[in-house]
């Protein structure tokens, strides 16, 4: 079974400061990995997504997560937080060629002044 | 391009009453999904479609839950009766392949309410 933990609930962060979002992973297989944001009132969107090649993956907006096998982890980071990153981000895994995504629980991340 | 689409952004609805979503995906895209989006929670698989075709719909509901993608475009997801935990977040997506090499894009969604 594959399945994602995600560490935190919420996350606040002052503009300009680092962001870390963590999330942990389990499957059986070599899985794939994403997160995803979901901005109030808007689509999830994909941030970036790690499929077996490189394990450092940039993504959109100045995001970047990096694939550790051996502590079965996919933190999210950016190294300076802005106020429009405020919104609800998802890790997500799928096994395989599969198609079927499996969501964490979420983590909301707050940008304060 | 325009994204995937969802009608209605918003639904309140008493408990018994029936209830349907519209999604029209990206054109293009033969793979269709719905996702329950429960308060606090990530999305949850309900159906797939490619094309016209339902061929994962395991963890829908089917005593009270269907759905259609009629000449493999628009979908509909309907519920009949709605109960009061039916009230969720009700997302579409699509995708123009079925593996995850494949981004799926995901619609607004629609809100549910059952009262």
């Amino acid at each position: 079974a594959q399945s994602v933990t995600q560490l935190d609930s919420h996350v606040s962060v002052s503009e300009g400061t680092p962001v870390l979002l963590r999330c942990n992973y389990s499957s059986s297989y070599s899985p794939s990995l994403f997160w995803y944001v979901q901005h109030p009132n808007k689509g999830l969107q994909l941030l970036l997504k790690y499929t077996s090649a490189a394990t450092l993956v940039k993504g959109i907006n100045g995001f970047e997560a990096e694939f550790k096998k051996s502590e079965t982890s996919f933190h999210l980071t950016k190294p300076s937080a802005h106020m429009s990153d405020a919104a609800e981000y998802f890790c997500v895994v799928s096994e395989g060629s599969g198609y079927a995504l499996n969501f964490g629980k979420g983590t909301s991340l707050l940008v304060t002044p | 391009e325009a994204g995937v689409v969802q009608s209605p952004r918003y639904k309140i609805i008493e408990k018994k009453q029936p209830v349907a979503f519209w999604c029209n995906p990206i054109s293009g895209h033969n793979t269709l999904y719905w996702y329950l989006q429960n308060l606090g929670q990530g999305p949850e698989l309900l159906i797939r479609y490619e094309n016209e075709e339902a061929v994962d719909d395991s963890q829908l509901p089917k005593d009270r839950f269907s759905a259609e993608r009629l000449k493999g475009v628009d979908s509909t997801l309907k519920i009949q009766p709605a109960e009061l935990g039916d009230s969720a977040v009700y997302l579409c997506a699509s995708s123009l392949g079925v593996t995850d090499s494949y981004e799926q894009y995901f619609g607004p969604g629609t809100r549910l309410t059952v009262t």
